[in-house]
């Protein structure tokens, strides 16, 4: 079936840091990729989208490139800041329809 | 900017209670979707909607049901709330299948 696997958290890095959160995925066809951002309170937020392979998705200084050859869509950033901490969900979304499928989460921590 | 409110952010109910959860989307969108969060689990979906009047299951609506009866509000029902209802549930709506869906800020719902 379709789903989407992501690294378990929660990670906790210093400021300035550099991510990487793992997310890999299984879907039939060619499904549309997204990271979202839960920020603590909040409800989810798109942070970037590729719906294409090679695609890479860029927002807030974070990027993510779809690569079919290994299926994955690994979310990326040079520089963390405090206001990072959140939880990041990778999605796919099957571009027959509408449904989107999540990841579990991974929660991160940016001390400062 | 898209607004999606929910009516409570916080509900605590018994068992055996019917609760209802209250969406409102301002931005005449076409699809409106209920999830609920849970730790380890990431998002599922429950119930969504295409239009005004129709409804389709998820993949997990067992003890829910929906109901829209304008455009922009989308109502999640328990008939008989459950302690396994306690969750974090999550309205979201886009403007056409395809879309981005934009989500409300959630309903943490304790079932006692």
């Amino acid at each position: 079936g379709n789903s989407v696997t992501q690294m378990e958290g929660p990670v906790t890095l210093s400021e300035e840091a550099f991510l990487t959160i793992n997310c890999t995925y299984t879907a039939t066809g060619y499904p549309s990729l997204f990271w979202y951002v839960q920020y603590p309170g909040e409800g989810l937020q798109l942070l970037l989208k590729a719906t294409k392979a090679d695609d890479k998705g860029s927002n807030k200084g974070f990027e993510a490139t779809y690569r079919k050859e290994t299926t994955s869509f690994h979310l990326e950033k040079g520089s963390v800041q405090v206001s990072d901490s959140a939880v990041y969900f990778c999605a796919l979304r099957l571009n027959r329809d509408d449904k989107i499928i999540f990841g579990k989460g991974t929660r991160l921590h940016i001390l400062p | 900017d898209v607004k999606v409110t929910q009516s409570s952010r916080y509900l605590v109910k018994r068992t055996g209670e019917k609760v209802f959860l209250e969406c409102v989307q301002d931005m005449d969108h076409e699809n409106m979707f209920w999830y609920r969060q849970d730790p380890g689990l990431g998002l599922r979906l429950i119930y969504f909607s295409y239009d005004v009047k129709m409804k389709e299951k998820g993949d997990i609506p067992e003890g829910y049901s929906v109901s829209r009866e304008k455009k922009e509000r989308f109502s999640l029902i328990l008939e008989s709330a459950s302690t396994n209802q306690t969750s974090m549930y999550l309205c979201a709506s886009s403007p056409t299948v395809g879309n981005t869906q934009y989500f409300g800020p959630g309903t943490r719902l304790t079932v006692l």
